[in-house]
């Protein structure tokens, strides 16, 4: 099956905080794990990504945790901001082909 | 900005029409893929296309159709619409050699009447 959870589904945090969002997916056969940022109107935008062969990455504030094992991976932002208010969507490749499922996607709101 | 453009920004048509939609990949990118995304859902895969031919596709019906051209711009047809396909659809680019990273448009919203 093909089958992504994404939890939860709205956040919110004060600025300055910390965000996790938690993605769980059924499909074992999948080896890439992207993040998209999705603002009002406007198209989804790739924020980080892993591949099955790394268990994290980072970039500045943002970093990706994967645990294959458990089939799933989770988005952190750290010292949030108020322009980091967006959907996120999970969107793990499935299907053994280059597929992205999407999760149900989380209402992040950073506040001030 | 990604790069990839679609248009028009947004139609509204009625139930039974037929629609094309357009999307300009990122240059050097040679594989587009179609997702339909309805209000407060994710996107859902409708197809792909890679040099020219559909090489994966989701649960959509046939009248859902599409094209890629030899410039890798792609087309995205539905034939008798209905009031279900309101949505935002998006085309995604990505080049092979660069493996799997997708680089998505701003989308056309679609409103079926």
């Amino acid at each position: 099956g093909e089958n992504v959870e994404q939890h939860p589904s709205t956040l919110s945090v004060q600025e300055g905080d910390s965000a996790v969002i938690k993605c769980t997916y059924s499909d074992s056969a999948s080896n890439y794990f992207p993040w998209y940022k999705q603002e009002l109107g406007k198209g989804p935008q790739l924020i980080i990504d892993i591949r099955s062969n790394v268990g994290e990455k980072k970039d500045q504030r943002i970093a990706v945790t994967l645990n294959k094992t458990a089939k799933h991976f989770s988005l952190h932002i750290t010292e949030t901001q108020p322009e980091d208010s967006a959907v996120y969507f999970c969107a793990p490749r499935t299907g053994g082909g280059n597929k992205l499922t999407f999760g149900t996607g989380t209402q992040l709101k950073v506040e001030l | 900005e990604t790069g990839v453009t679609q248009s028009p920004t947004h139609l509204i048509k009625t139930r039974g029409q037929q629609v094309t939609l357009r999307c300009s990949s990122q240059s050097g990118h040679n594989t587009v893929s179609w997702y339909q995304q309805a209000l407060g859902q994710g996107p859902q895969f409708i197809f792909q296309y890679y040099r020219e031919e559909e090489n994966g596709r989701g649960n959509f019906p046939p009248r859902f159709s599409g094209l890629q051209f030899p410039n890798y711009s792609s087309e995205l047809n539905v034939n008798a619409l209905e009031l279900d396909d309101s949505a935002l659809y998006l085309c995604a680019s990505r080049a092979q050699r660069e493996g799997e990273t997708q680089y998505f448009g701003p989308g056309t919203r679609l409103l079926v009447l």
